[in-house]
């Protein structure tokens, strides 16, 4: 059964730092989400990492996806005050066709 | 309109009352799937359908229930609503497997 761990839960860092949120899979995953919730709203989807070493960019986000490591991270360079939200990471093995979620990254950028 | 509807958006009630949320799509997606979500918790899969034929239970389906009357609509009935199902309900929707799904705005429902 696919357990997925993100940490940091909670991650406040200042405008135009760096920093980066980890997500950890138990077993083999065939493919890795990473979606973005506004408070109060619904969940978007922003990348979806298909296979070892791949590496997806949108504006200050950047997600990468370690297929022996069971690991993938979202890098934000240079957060800016519209970067706050909670990122969540999920994972899908093929046959179970089920995502499972992490707990996600309650993220604040502070001016 | 959004591509996936769900009403109410909010709901108070009393334990033991039955409830039911409802989701309806646009998208044309065959894969329906209702979440809830606690804090800390992240979403946990209640039910999901493949297609009007097609339920299957998920992580957390005790005490729910659901209907797929259409490809386009899915709802999620509460029998005997009891307080720990205080939640954020999530319908989602999908082309495939491996596509991303597709979220409603959520209902907050709150269990007296």
């Amino acid at each position: 059964e696919l357990k997925v761990e993100q940490n940091p839960l909670f991650l406040s860092m200042q405008e135009g730092k760096n920093y980066t949120i980890y997500c950890n899979y138990s077993t083999t995953s065939d493919r890795l989400y990473w979606y973005r919730q506004d408070p109060g709203k619904s969940l978007e989807s922003l990348f979806v990492l298909l296979s070892n070493g791949a590496v997806k960019q949108e504006g200050r986000l950047m997600a990468s996806l370690d297929t022996k490591a069971r690991l993938s991270t979202l890098h934000i360079t240079a957060a800016v005050h519209d970067l706050s939200a909670t990122y969540f990471c999920a994972g899908l093995v093929f046959g179970n066709e089920k995502l499972t979620f992490g707990t996600g990254t309650r993220l604040t950028i502070i001016p | 309109d959004a591509d996936v509807t769900q009403t109410p958006r909010n709901r108070i009630t009393k334990t033991g009352k039955r409830i039911m949320l409802e989701c309806s799509q646009t998208k044309g997606h065959d894969r329906m799937y209702w979440y809830r979500q606690d804090p800390g918790l992240g979403l946990r899969l209640i039910y999901y359908s493949f297609d009007v034929k097609d339920i299957n239970k998920g992580e957390i389906s005790d005490g729910y229930s659901v209907s797929r009357q259409a490809q386009a609509k899915f709802s999620l009935s509460l029998e005997s609503a009891i307080p720990n199902q205080t939640a954020l309900y999530f319908c989602a929707t999908s082309d495939s497997a491996w596509q991303p799904q597709h979220f409603g705005d959520g209902t907050r429902l709150s269990i007296l």
